[in-house]
């Protein structure tokens, strides 16, 4: 089975601007959870779809939007991007939601806001 | 409420020297447990879990957990450390009770330095 991909894998953008990121889960895994990471706080999460409905959320702004198509493929927004933002964005896929079962992770999309 | 604990930032150790990575968890009803690892800009990889049953949890590459309910902790070991190791280790938790979230709460990170 192929691997959960992202695109792009690299991404430089400036303040103000907006962006949006692709995940590719497992075949067959209906949940797609969104992390950001940075090395000041580390992994956090950023939401949860099961069956293209938003199921959980992080503590994030709503300049972070995400969905989830039918075919279970994701996509995250953010907009109006901020300095802070920069960081690696990491998508995970699970079959039965992120609950006993455990993620399986993508490559990241590293995001730079200049 | 869950959270984990990841005591240390960075472990040094050895060739052929026996590791541990320390994990201590917090959860209301009943711990899911995981490791991952990841290594240089690359995704999380997931290493072992601890769901129910035996508290010495065999994982990939060599890797083994034990689960304490008594000291809540989940300390990753191998016996032999590999230069190829060297990585960030993540531990992982969420809670198993019925009505408990589905999302993992996740360490900070170990950093684990193999020297040849």
């Amino acid at each position: 089975k192929a691997g959960v991909t992202q695109t792009p894998r690299y991404l430089i953008k400036t303040r103000g601007q907006q962006v949006t990121l692709s995940c590719s889960p497992i075949s067959g895994h209906r949940s797609v959870s969104w992390y950001q990471q940075t090395p000041g706080q580390g992994l956090q999460f950023l939401f949860e779809y099961f069956s293209e409905t938003q199921r959980n959320k992080g503590n994030f702004p709503g300049r972070f939007s995400g969905r989830q198509f039918s075919n279970s493929r994701s996509e995250m927004n953010v907009s109006t991007l901020e300095l802070g933002d920069s960081a690696l964005y990491l998508c995970a896929s699970s079959l039965v939601g992120a609950t006993g079962n455990e993620q399986f992770f993508g490559p990241g999309t590293r995001l730079t806001v200049l | 409420a869950q959270s984990v604990a990841q005591p240390e930032d960075q472990v040094n150790v050895a060739e052929g020297n026996p590791l541990t990575v320390k994990c201590t968890y917090s959860v209301s009803g009943n711990p899911y447990l995981f490791w991952y690892v990841q290594y240089p800009n690359r995704g999380l990889q997931f290493l072992l879990k601890y769901i129910t049953g035996d508290n010495l949890v065999k994982g990939s590459y060599g890797f083994e957990a034990e689960f304490n309910k008594s000291q809540t902790s989940f300390h990753l070991k191998k016996p032999s450390a590999l230069v190829s190791d060297s990585a960030l280790y993540f531990c992982a938790v969420r809670d198993g009770a019925s009505g408990g979230s589905y999302i993992p709460t996740f360490g900070r990170g170990t950093s684990l330095i193999v020297h040849p």
